[in-house]
């Protein structure tokens, strides 16, 4: 089984400053996915970025990005120039790959990310 | 393009009744899951359907169950509420093979027991 650990249940940040979230998991598994999802207080959970375990270059997607260290089993989400509008809660979160592994998605706790101005 | 839409959005229930709450997956989408979210124990994986056949369960007890129909329209049901019960319920959905793994998510259904 899977486990994802997420350190940090509630951060905050200045706008415009960077933060990082950190996650680590624990599998057996060789070929899965990463994920960072946001849940924004109106609840519906949205893609931040992902991430292939066969890859080695880091997944980026605009101010996002991700430091992942396969044999640290390590996943953090880098966040810069913060906007008041990335306030929510961050989940870290696995996913075997296969085509019999279905989506069964194994989260972390979350961290609540706070963006001040 | 329309997203994945969950029905109802907001339902109270008393201890001993069930309920049955809907998940319209984005069109082409195949394959339907279903999470259990509450503030104790997180985001918990119920289970997940592909082509109307249930693919993988959660460690839930018999009480939740689901289905899928040819539309790739899925429900899950729940029976003899427990205060326990009292969660959100999230329904994310899928392309199915060969996609990039993203669950697309709906609003959720918040589930009160009484």
């Amino acid at each position: 089984a899977q486990t994802v650990t997420q350190s940090q249940p509630e951060m905050s940040v200045q706008e415009a400053e960077t933060v990082t979230l950190s996650c680590t998991y624990d599998t057996s598994e060789n070929n899965y996915y990463l994920f960072w999802y946001k849940q924004p207080p109106s609840r519906q959970m949205i893609l931040v970025i992902r991430q292939e375990a066969y890859k080695q270059q880091n997944a980026t997607e605009n101010r996002f990005s991700v430091n992942f260290q396969k044999a640290a089993k390590s996943f953090s989400l880098k966040i810069s120039d913060s906007q008041l509008g990335d306030t929510a809660m961050y989940f870290c979160a696995f996913m075997k790959r296969s085509s019999k592994a279905g989506n069964m998605l194994t989260f972390g706790g979350g961290t609540r990310l706070m963006v001040k101005p | 393009k329309a997203g994945v839409t969950q029905t109802p959005r907001y339902l109270i229930k008393t201890r001993g009744q069930q309920v049955t709450l809907s998940c319209s997956p984005i069109s082409g989408h195949r394959s339907v899951s279903w999470y259990q979210q509450t503030p104790g124990q997180g985001l918990q994986f119920l289970f997940e359907y592909f082509s109307e056949t249930q693919r993988n369960k959660g460690n839930f007890p018999g009480r939740f169950s689901g289905r899928q129909f040819s539309n790739s329209r899925s429900e899950m049901n729940v029976s003899t509420l427990e205060l326990g019960d009292s969660a959100l319920y999230l329904c994310a959905s899928r392309q199915g093979t060969g996609d990039t793994g993203e669950l697309f998510f709906g609003e959720g259904s918040r589930l009160t027991v009484l």
